[in-house]
């Protein structure tokens, strides 16, 4: 069965520092595809980057990147140069072929 | 192009009351996803339906909980009887295809508040 982890309930990391949140994943099939998402205190859903499981370079988007290391079967996102707007929930997700499963989730907070 | 509409954004009932969520996926999707997010808690995934079609349910409760998606109009997600367990938000999301690449656009969902 599919499964995703998120083995950190909460982080806190300095303004303007990269912080990493983890993600590990289970799955059999060969085609799938990982997902980062945001939710603030507002609640709404924000998608933040993606990675194909035959994409052979890490994903980059702005200051996200997921290092994906497929032999380990992880995708761990990375924040670059934290912003207090940052603070929030973050769920990793994988989605195969048959449906899209989250983790539980971590919660960041951004010190001033 | 307007996103995914889920509505209402606010649902407060009585315990025993029926409570129906709808959700309007992006124009051109055909997959819809259900999910539900306890306080806290992350997104458990519900059922997951193509039009007139119901795919996978294995994360739907057995009893009391209902879900369609029909050739014309929105998904709808229907509890019966609601407990205050059901309190809740539900997220819907949708996607063009079934394929594992293809990102999801979510809603902002429903909050559910039972009484």
């Amino acid at each position: 069965a599919q499964k995703i982890t998120q083995t950190q309930p909460g982080m806190f990391v300095q303004e303007k520092e990269a912080v990493t949140l983890d993600c590990t994943y289970d799955t059999s099939d060969q085609s799938y595809g990982l997902f980062w998402y945001k939710q603030p205190s507002s609640g709404e859903m924000i998608f933040l980057i993606y990675q194909g499981s035959y994409d052979e370079q890490n994903a980059t988007e702005g200051r996200y990147s997921l290092n994906f290391q497929k032999a380990r079967k992880s995708a761990n996102l990375v924040i670059s140069a934290s912003q207090l707007g940052d603070s929030a929930m973050y769920f990793c997700a994988m989605r195969d072929n048959n449906d899209m499963r989250f983790g539980a989730g971590t919660r960041l907070t951004v010190k001033p | 192009n307007a996103g995914v509409m889920q509505n209402p954004r606010h649902l407060v009932r009585r315990r025993g009351q029926e409570a129906r969520l709808r959700c309007s996926p992006m124009k051109g999707h055909s997959h819809v996803y259900w999910y539900r997010q306890l306080p806290e808690e992350g997104l458990k995934f519900m059922v997951y339906l193509q039009k007139e079609n119901i795919i996978d349910e294995s994360g739907m409760p057995k009893e009391r909980f209902s879900a369609e998606f029909p050739k014309e109009g929105p998904s709808i997600l229907r509890i019966q009887q609601v407990v205050r367990g059901d309190s809740a938000a539900y997220f819907c999301a949708s996607s063009s295809n079934r394929v594992a690449t293809g990102e999801l656009f979510f809603g902002e969902g429903s909050r559910l508040t039972v009484l």
